[in-house]
């Protein structure tokens, strides 16, 4: 089983709709990051959560929510999809002794049309 | 603002080759630079190189960091098909654990 998983994998959705990507981890580790990838511009952070009640913004946190429901469970929410945040989404997790080292889901294809 | 570039963007090599990746950064409060080798979906780690580690490597691929010059090196011998993927530099930002990655170098290794 994989240590962090994504759910769903691919989503298509309408501009306006409100979605929801969540992020599991069987690790253990504490911290948990959300970012977004787009061809040309690398990974950037969108929010990132060292532990249940810890959130933080990233770079790119407009329009964009997230809930840390548990340690091992982080979800990220856009509230109205708009087409230019048609990207691939990942969860990664860390923990405090290799703060450095992060581990990556498999990814979320969401596209807004 | 802290900053990583990669080069080249992309490369296009055949089976045997050896390749030499770049990674160029400015960031304040140096602490460690990371490489990451992501195929076809998530990136997964392979170094960490570090003020007291300026060294790595692993099997056919090696890193080196220059403080000096701000930069590190990824370098692979002998390249295999298997080696094609995005190879991603990323360093934390500033003083915390957030990191900032570079726009990645995409290798292609053609049999």
């Amino acid at each position: 089983d994989a240590d962090v998983t994504q759910t769903p994998r691919n989503r298509i959705t309408k501009t306006g709709k409100r979605i929801m990507l969540e992020c599991s981890q069987t690790k253990g580790h504490d911290r948990m990051y959300w970012y977004r990838q787009d061809p040309g511009l690398g990974l950037r952070l969108i929010y990132y959560s060292f532990d249940v009640k810890d959130i933080n913004k990233g770079e790119i946190s407009d329009g964009y929510s997230v809930s840390r429901q548990a340690q091992a469970k982080f979800s990220l929410s856009l509230e109205s999809a708009i087409p230019n945040q048609t990207a691939l989404y990942f969860c990664a997790t860390g923990t405090s002794g290799s703060v450095y080292e992060q581990f990556f889901g498999p990814g979320t294809r969401l596209t807004v049309l | 603002e802290d900053k990583v570039v990669q080069s080249p963007l992309s490369l296009v090599v055949h089976e045997g080759d050896t390749v030499t990746l770049n990674c160029s950064y400015e960031v304040t409060n140096f602490r460690s630079l990371l490489w990451y080798k992501q195929e076809k979906k998530a990136p997964t780690f392979l170094f960490m190189l570090t003020s007291s580690g300026i060294e790595k490597k692993s099997g056919r691929l090696s890193s080196i960091l220059d403080k000096k010059e701000l930069s590190s090196i990824l370098n692979i011998t002998a390249t295999q098909t298997g080696d094609s993927a995005i190879y991603l530099c990323a360093l934390p930002q500033g003083g915390s654990e957030k990191l900032v990655f570079g726009k990645g170098t995409k290798l292609t290794v053609n049999p």
